[in-house]
């Protein structure tokens, strides 16, 4: 069986721009979660799709926003990039919405760079 | 609130050596789940084990071991043997039963060194 995929895997952006990031869930999978990595922050939690509808957000601003489609995939958009989006972005995979219940397999993340 | 605490953040040691990675967590709920990630160089996390609350069994697999304590609210992780395979950083991470997002430890960077 596949594991999570993301693309891209890395991207370089200069400040103001946007970027879309996207996640293809394993088979059968059907929530989506996002983290973001930094050194600073460590592991963050972004947000979690389920069936096309958002169940959990985390505390990040308005500028990032996701969206899951009818196949489970997702994606993640950031707008107006400041020097501190600067991160891995991991997408997370699980069977169910619930994440205490079942275990979350994480894709090769995307790295951000922001000039 | 929940919180994941791993005091150690970077360790050194030698191959073939013991190494124990701590975790103490913090939940006010009595369901709850609790896992171990490695990320290696590449970047992915990669799922090492899950525990429910109610499940104390310590667990072994290979050379990987677990000991789960409530009594101190730990969830500690022993490499016996170490290679420098296992070179990565470790996260411990929690989750409640109710839908909530996975609260991850700062992580512990293991280096062994042949």
């Amino acid at each position: 069986k596949a594991g999570v995929t993301q693309t891209p895997r890395y991207l370089i952006k200069t400040r103001g721009q946007q970027v879309t990031l996207s996640c293809s869930p394993i088979s059968g999978h059907r929530s989506v979660s996002w983290y973001q990595q930094t050194p600073g922050q460590g592991l963050q939690f972004l947000f979690e799709y389920f069936s096309e509808t958002q169940r959990n957000k985390g505390n990040f601003p308005g500028r990032f926003s996701g969206r899951q489609f009818s196949n489970s995939r997702s994606e993640m958009n950031v707008s107006t990039l400041e020097l501190g989006d600067s991160a891995l972005y991991l997408c997370a995979s699980s069977l169910r919405a619930l994440a205490g219940a079942d275990t979350q397999y994480f894709g090769p993340g995307t790295r951000l760079t922001v000039l | 609130a929940q919180k994941v605490t791993q005091a150690q953040t970077e360790i050194s040691v030698v191959e073939k050596e013991d190494v124990t990675l701590d975790c103490v967590y913090e939940t006010r709920d009595t369901t709850y789940y609790l896992f171990w990630y490695k990320q290696p160089p590449s970047g992915e996390l990669v799922f090492l084990i899950r525990r429910n609350s109610f499940d104390e069994q310590n667990e072994i697999s290979g050379r990987y071991s677990w000991n789960f304590q409530k009594s101190t609210s730990s969830f500690n992780f022993t490499i016996t043997a170490s290679q420098v395979v296992d070179s990565a950083v470790y996260f411990c991470a929690l989750s409640d039963s109710g839908n909530t997002p996975l609260v991850f430890g700062k992580g512990t960077r293991l280096s062994v060194i042949a």
